[in-house]
């Protein structure tokens, strides 16, 4: 049973607008959410976290939102450029049990910038 | 600051077989992760080594075992190779001992068993 989804596995968005990116979770345990991207024949990048005492963390142009009751969270990307194109990953943890369980991804979502 | 740096990148084993993958953690990181990545699939945890102990595992069989050295550099062992391992295995640096806040990730190797 998958505790992470990402239910886009891709998403096309126009250089310049935004892109929306969206992960939904089962485990009510998780408290600590992270962003993570990839490139091919790269190991993932991280992006941008948000612990869940939040709802909201900035980075540049990466905002995450998380909604604990609808135990979803999402990334936008404002405004999408064409290096943003790679394979999105949202993971989560157990931070406050010490994280030793690892983190849990999601599939992923292949998002493509078109020019 | 060095990065986290994997070897083999790629490598090709048989059945029965058994494979040893090494990486390098980032300086001043005490806590290195293992991760499979089966293709289409995301990351699935395999274990967690924090100061030289296992301190974390996945739902993974125990011919999947790992080692944590002084310098903080970590091995994956697997025994009895199945054609399901196939499969990326990707090394992550963190520190804090499993608070798995912003792990840093190597560029993974390739394991091909045939």
């Amino acid at each position: 049973d998958q505790q992470v989804k990402q239910n886009s596995p891709s998403l096309s968005v126009q250089e310049g607008r935004i892109s929306i990116l969206n992960c939904d979770y089962t485990n009510s345990m998780f408290d600590y959410f992270l962003w993570y991207k990839k490139y091919p024949a790269e190991g993932p990048t991280f992006l941008i976290s948000i612990s869940s005492i939040k709802d909201k963390n900035e980075d540049g142009r990466f905002t995450v939102f998380l909604n604990k009751s609808a135990k979803h969270l999402s990334l936008h990307i404002v405004p999408s450029q064409p290096g943003d194109s790679a394979v999105y990953f949202c993971a989560a943890s157990v931070y406050s049990g010490g994280g030793a369980d690892g983190l849990t991804f999601g599939k992923g979502t292949h998002l493509i910038i078109q020019p | 600051e060095t990065g986290v740096t994997q070897s083999p990148t790629h490598l090709i084993k048989t059945r029965g077989q058994q494979v040893t993958l090494r990486c390098s953690s980032q300086s001043g990181h005490n806590t290195v992760s293992w991760y499979q990545q089966a293709l289409g699939q995301g990351p699935q945890f395999i274990f967690q080594y924090y100061r030289e102990e296992e301190n974390g595992r996945g739902n993974f069989p125990p011919r999947f075992s790992g080692l944590q050295f002084p310098n903080y550099s970590s091995e994956l062992n697997v025994n009895a190779l199945e054609l399901d391992d196939s499969a990326l295995y990707l090394c992550a640096s963190s520190l804090g001992g499993g608070r798995n806040t912003e792990a840093f990730f190597g560029q993974g190797t390739r394991l091909t068993v045939v």
